[in-house]
């Protein structure tokens, strides 16, 4: 069973840019959420999408954006990219996108903002 | 009110040590509490899980013990092995809520040494 894509691995932009990520879940997942790591602020909740409707919001501004796609895909994007938002941008794919059912991450996208 | 507290940041050990991490948190209504482990250039993978009516609960080598009353959770890895070394996240989420939102601690690194 092939894990949680997500695409590119690598990126980088310049501050004032926009950027758009892709996460691929796991085949019969119906929730994605996503998910900022830092050295500094650790892991922080983005959002969460189950069946293209987004259920959950992070505290973030809304330069973070996201949807779902009817077979499950996800996208986020950044608007007027920020030097604060270099970071590795995790996807999660989860069947039911519920406390208690088991969340798989993919290997994250390293966004490098110069 | 959101926070998990994790520490210690970073943990050395010998092998065969018993590296304990331990967590806390504020809000009650947190009723699902898993440990993720993460290692370089790979997303956070789920290794277990408590419920607060349980006090323990071992997997292998890995325990977490719960104490409801004083809103603490802790991983012990027994009989630790160099394959160990790695990030610990600990996190919180609403089990009985319509989301799998995490909230995670700020990570320990885990370094075993041979």
């Amino acid at each position: 069973k092939a894990g949680v894509t997500q695409t590119p691995r690598y990126l980088i932009k310049t501050r004032g840019q926009q950027v758009t990520l892709s996460c691929s879940p796991i085949s019969g997942h119906r929730s994605v959420s996503w998910y900022q790591q830092t050295p500094g602020q650790g892991l922080q909740f983005l959002f969460e999408y189950f069946s293209e409707t987004q259920r959950n919001k992070g505290n973030f501004p809304g330069r973070f954006s996201g949807r779902q796609f009817s077979n499950s895909r996800s996208e986020m994007n950044v608007s007027t990219l920020e030097l604060g938002d270099s970071a590795l941008y995790l996807c999660a794919s989860s069947l039911l996108g519920l406390a208690g059912v088991e969340q798989f991450f993919g290997p994250g996208t390293r966004l490098t903002v110069l | 009110q959101q926070q998990v507290k994790q520490s210690p940041q970073s943990l050395i050990v010998q092998k065969g040590g018993i590296p304990i991490i331990n967590c806390a948190y504020e809000n009650t209504a947190f009723d699902y509490f898993p440990w993720y482990q993460q290692f370089p250039g790979k997303g956070p993978a789920l290794l277990i899980a408590i419920r607060p009516d349980v006090s323990e609960k071992k997997e292998g080598r890995f325990t977490i013990s719960f104490n409801k009353s004083a809103k603490q959770f802790s991983l012990h890895i027994m009989d630790s092995q160099p394959g160990d070394s790695a990030t610990y996240f600990c996190a919180a989420s609403y089990e009985s809520g319509n989301t799998g939102k995490l909230i995670f601690g700020q990570g320990t690194t885990l370094q075993v040494k041979p």
